[in-house]
């Protein structure tokens, strides 16, 4: 089945490391993304990591996937008030009825206290 | 265009009306995506097209949706007799080359549409 499974909500301070997971369930996606929505905004893509990589690092952003147990987290250092935020992790499905088509989780509210 | 561009941002309609909305895709994308985000049922997935052929309509909740892609460019999303469960953030995406692993999909802005 196609499912994509986040937590809700995170807090951190500013300036800490924040880390947000993300479950997925089909072992034929390819790649898997993190999307980012600011308040009243579309998605902005941050990152992707292809399905044969364990870790991909993108300045402050680190993406770790353990493809064994199908988990993708997302780690931003130094976090700052301009990263609070919904993050959006998601996989993306290829085949002849479904090609490129975004299975998305459900959002995690990060939000960064001064 | 840069991006990805939708109209209206907003649309307010009352119960029963019919309700266009527009994407224009980033140029020389093939493929196009409309989702829907709505406090229920998150992002969902809608309807796909990729250059000449036949469209996934997959996600499409009712036949009271549509969606055509005239001259493999600009695509219309149409929502006949709304409902108030229509009322969501409709969301348009491009992408280069669907079939290709690299098909990285980029959003437009959305258009907040609301039924009263």
């Amino acid at each position: 089945g196609e499912d994509v499974e986040q937590s809700l909500f995170l807090s951190v301070r500013e300036g800490d490391s924040s880390v947000i997971n993300c479950t997925y369930t089909d072992s034929s996606s390819t790649y898997l993304y993190w999307y980012k929505q600011e308040p009243g905004a579309g998605l902005q893509l941050l990152t992707y990591i292809f399905s044969n990589m364990d870790m991909k690092q993108d300045q402050r952003l680190t993406v770790l996937l353990n493809k064994k147990d199908k988990h993708l987290s997302l780690r931003i250092a130094d976090t700052q008030t301009g990263d609070s935020a919904i993050y959006f992790c998601a996989e993306v499905l290829h085949g002849s009825s479904n090609t490129g088509k975004l299975i998305f989780g459900q959002g995690t509210t990060l939000q960064v206290k001064p | 265009g840069a991006g990805v561009s939708q109209s209206p941002s907003n649309k307010v309609t009352e119960k029963g009306k019919d309700v266009e909305l527009r994407c224009d895709p980033i140029s020389g994308h093939t493929a196009l995506y409309w989702y829907r985000q709505s406090l229920g049922q998150g992002l969902e997935f809608l309807i796909y097209f990729q250059g000449n052929s036949a469209p996934d309509k997959s996600g499409l909740p009712s036949d009271r949706f549509s969606a055509e892609r005239t001259g493999g460019s600009v695509s219309t999303l149409t929502i006949q007799r709304t409902q108030q469960e229509d009322s969501a953030v409709y969301l348009c995406a491009s992408s280069l080359v669907s079939l290709a692993v690299t098909d990285t999909q980029y959003f437009g802005p959305g258009t907040r549409l609301t039924v009263l």
